[in-house]
């Protein structure tokens, strides 16, 4: 079965930093991948997606994420972060359904 | 977002009652999804559906039923609400499987069983 393994359950950052959240899947095949945020109070909203070609994917609000098969890793990152990024954020692959990671809470210090 | 919506926003019920949370899209998508969201565990899979009718379990099916009687509407019941239960509840669309076809989710059912 797959699975979808998010590494940092909370993250604390000041703005203007650098992010890289980190997303392991367990699955052989073709994979799609997608990253979803959740802001507070709020439903979730795809960021991104990767499902063939460029491996770099690049998203909305300056998001981008690296799909990289051989570590089975499809990793967030954001070169400088806002105060208004602060949400929680999801990892997932898709088969024939969606399976989310459980999830990273990322709060940015103003 | 526009095209989904669920109801209730917000329920209280009593334990042992039972209670049903509608999902209504207006987007005609096949594909429609019942997954409740609790800290530490993300969002799980309760059950899906991928026509009229057609319906399956997810990870987290016990203690739930679904319903599919039409291509717009997709109903999630607790047969006998118990605490555990208490979550908030996110429907999603989708307009195709096994491609790269991502979700629409509604905005959430937030569910307290007393």
């Amino acid at each position: 079965a797959q699975s979808v393994s998010q590494h940092n359950h909370h993250v604390i950052l000041s703005e203007a930093a650098s992010l890289e959240l980190g997303c392991n899947y367990s699955y052989g095949g073709t994979v799609n991948l997608f990253w979803y945020v959740q802001y507070p109070g709020q439903h979730l909203q795809l960021l991104l997606k990767y499902f063939s070609g460029d491996p770099l994917v690049k998203g909305i609000k300056g998001f981008e994420a690296e799909f990289i098969k051989s570590k089975f890793s499809f990793n967030l990152r954001k070169p400088s972060v806002q105060w208004s990024d602060t949400a929680e954020y999801f990892c997932a692959v898709r088969d024939d359904k969606i399976i989310f990671g459980k999830g990273t809470r990322l709060h940015i210090l103003p | 977002d526009a095209g989904i919506t669920q109801s209730p926003r917000h329920k209280v019920t009593e334990t042992g009652t039972p209670v049903t949370l509608r999902c209504h899209q207006t987007e005609n998508h096949r594909y429609m999804y019942w997954y409740r969201q609790d800290p530490g565990h993300g969002l799980r899979l309760i059950h899906y559906s991928y026509g009229v009718k057609d319906t399956d379990k997810g990870e987290v099916s016990d203690g739930y039923s679904v319903s599919r009687s039409k291509t717009e509407d997709f109903l999630l019941t607790l047969e006998s609400a118990t605490s555990s239960q208490t979550s908030v509840y996110f429907c999603a669309i989708s307009e195709a499987t096994g491609s790269s076809y991502g979700y629409t989710f509604g905005s959430g059912t937030r569910l307290t069983v007393v």
